[in-house]
């Protein structure tokens, strides 16, 4: 049972926009910023939204993040083949002293 | 460029130990924090441990407490997590990342930890 919740799966067809939720509480998301990765089959996750709403140099633009209150969430527009990855959203936790991770959501594109 | 290499994964029996490394290059490693996050089988991420660039703030998560150790070498560019009295549960691929402050923002390509008998 992960700290933060997110849909397990998501789809959408090839140039759709698709959005991932995440939602959490006020000791996680609601006081700390949110940060995103990708996760392609394989490989190590990769950071692809920081600090809410911010890209790392080299994500593209289609890829945008936002937070209110306790929840945030991740859209991707002009969807594309090798967007097929598991995404998961993270924020630190005050009662940690370390992030918490979601569950993780496993986008296809149809 | 940045480059962050895991090693020191394996297969051990419950109760054993082992020292997984993280060799760091292409950066300024003692400016960074560092963090080792892991991935059970089929699972999700969970955050391991954290330690501050000269090894000042260190914390763990509540599941290794008490039975993993974090700790850097500097001069060497290498971080660690020593990892004792393991169990079936910690069963994943370890990956060491880099912490900067915007998010875990280098990976390295994770090692494998078996726990079996």
């Amino acid at each position: 049972q992960s700290v933060l919740t997110q849909p397990p799966s998501a789809s959408g067809t090839p140039g759709q926009r698709v959005t991932i939720s995440c939602s959490g509480s006020t000791s996680n998301i609601g006081s700390n910023a949110v940060n995103w990765y990708q996760q392609l089959p394989g490989t190590a996750p990769k950071l692809l939204i920081y600090s809410n709403n911010q890209r790392p140099s080299g994500v593209p633009a289609r890829f945008s993040g936002s937070k209110s209150g306790t929840s945030a969430s991740l859209a991707i527009s002009g969807l594309q083949s090798e967007d097929e990855a598991v995404y998961y959203c993270a924020a630190r936790d005050d009662n940690l002293n370390g992030p918490v991770f979601g569950g993780g959501t496993k986008l296809t594109v149809l | 460029e940045v480059q962050l290499v895991d090693s020191g994964g394996g297969l051990v029996k419950p109760g054993g130990s082992l020292r997984l490394s993280c060799a760091a290059s292409g950066f300024t490693f003692s400016s960074y924090a560092m963090v080792w996050v892991r991935q059970a089988p089929g699972k999700g991420l969970e955050w391991v441990s954290s330690i501050s660039t000269s090894s000042t703030f260190i914390y763990y998560a509540g599941s290794v407490r008490g039975r993993f150790t974090i700790s850097r070498d500097n001069a060497k560019n290498s971080l660690f997590l020593q990892m004792n009295s393991l169990r079936g549960e910690d069963t994943a691929v370890y990956y060491c990342a880099r912490d900067s402050f915007g998010g875990f923002d280098s990976w390295g390509q994770g090692t494998l930890v078996t726990v079996s008998s």
